[in-house]
């Protein structure tokens, strides 16, 4: 089945420092399957962080960014340089275009100190 | 804007028993989902219905009902409970399966003692 591997957590970096959270996936069903980012903060539901659905395309958003790679079957999660209120647990998910179901992984702890 | 309700927020149930968990959105979403999350996993798909009295069985299905009666509406339902099912169960909800952007429920936490 398809499936999503990320970085396990949790992550720890100072603020102002760079980030990258690590995600592959396996889509045996789907050719180019749908990428997404998700995120938990404190105290809130989940939330969508940003989606690609192109193959080489990039998203960004809040200042995270991520490039669909499907040579190496990647969605890295990066950011130059992570404040405080990034600490949160951010999911990478997967679906396939016109279906219902979405893959997510299993999420990473971020945790950035002052 | 719209959003995700679920009720009860923390839910208390003994071994065996039935118990029921609620979530409605106000989005008009066709799609709804049950989820659910143990401690350090990923969510893992119970049920999904795509439009009202549609039920689609997920990975995770054995175990649980799930009815939806209504478009704004979706239960799930755990037939009995067992020990090792203290879990968040998360509702969500989507109108563009094309994309798949899921909105989300605050959460059920279940824990059967």
């Amino acid at each position: 089945g398809d499936s999503v591997t990320q970085t396990e957590g949790p992550v720890t970096v100072s603020e102002s420092e760079s980030l990258i959270i690590n995600c592959t996936y396996s889509a045996t069903s789907i050719a180019y399957p749908n990428l997404f980012w998700y995120v938990r903060y404190p105290g809130e539901g989940l939330q969508l962080l940003l989606k690609v659905i192109t193959a080489g395309q990039k998203g960004s958003s809040r200042g995270f960014e991520a490039t669909y790679n499907k040579e190496t079957t990647s969605f890295h999660l990066q950011k130059a340089s992570v404040q405080e209120s990034d600490s949160a647990v951010y999911y990478c998910a997967l679906a396939r275009t016109g279906g219902y179901k979405v893959v997510f992984g299993s999420g990473t702890r971020l945790l950035v100190s002052p | 804007g719209g959003i995700i309700t679920q009720t009860p927020k923390f839910l208390i149930g003994q071994e065996g028993q039935k118990l029921t968990l609620k979530c409605q959105q106000n989005f008009n979403h066709d799609t709804m989902y049950w989820y659910r999350q143990d401690s350090g996993k990923g969510l893992r798909l119970i049920y999904y219905s795509i439009t009202e009295n549609d039920l689609q069985k997920g990975d995770l299905s054995e175990g649980y009902d799930a009815s939806r009666e209504k478009k704004s509406s979706f239960s799930l339902t755990v037939t009995s409970a067992q020990k090792n099912e203290m879990a968040v169960f998360l509702c969500a909800s989507t109108s563009d399966r094309n994309y798949a952007e899921q909105f989300f429920g605050p959460g059920t936490r279940l824990t059967v003692l």
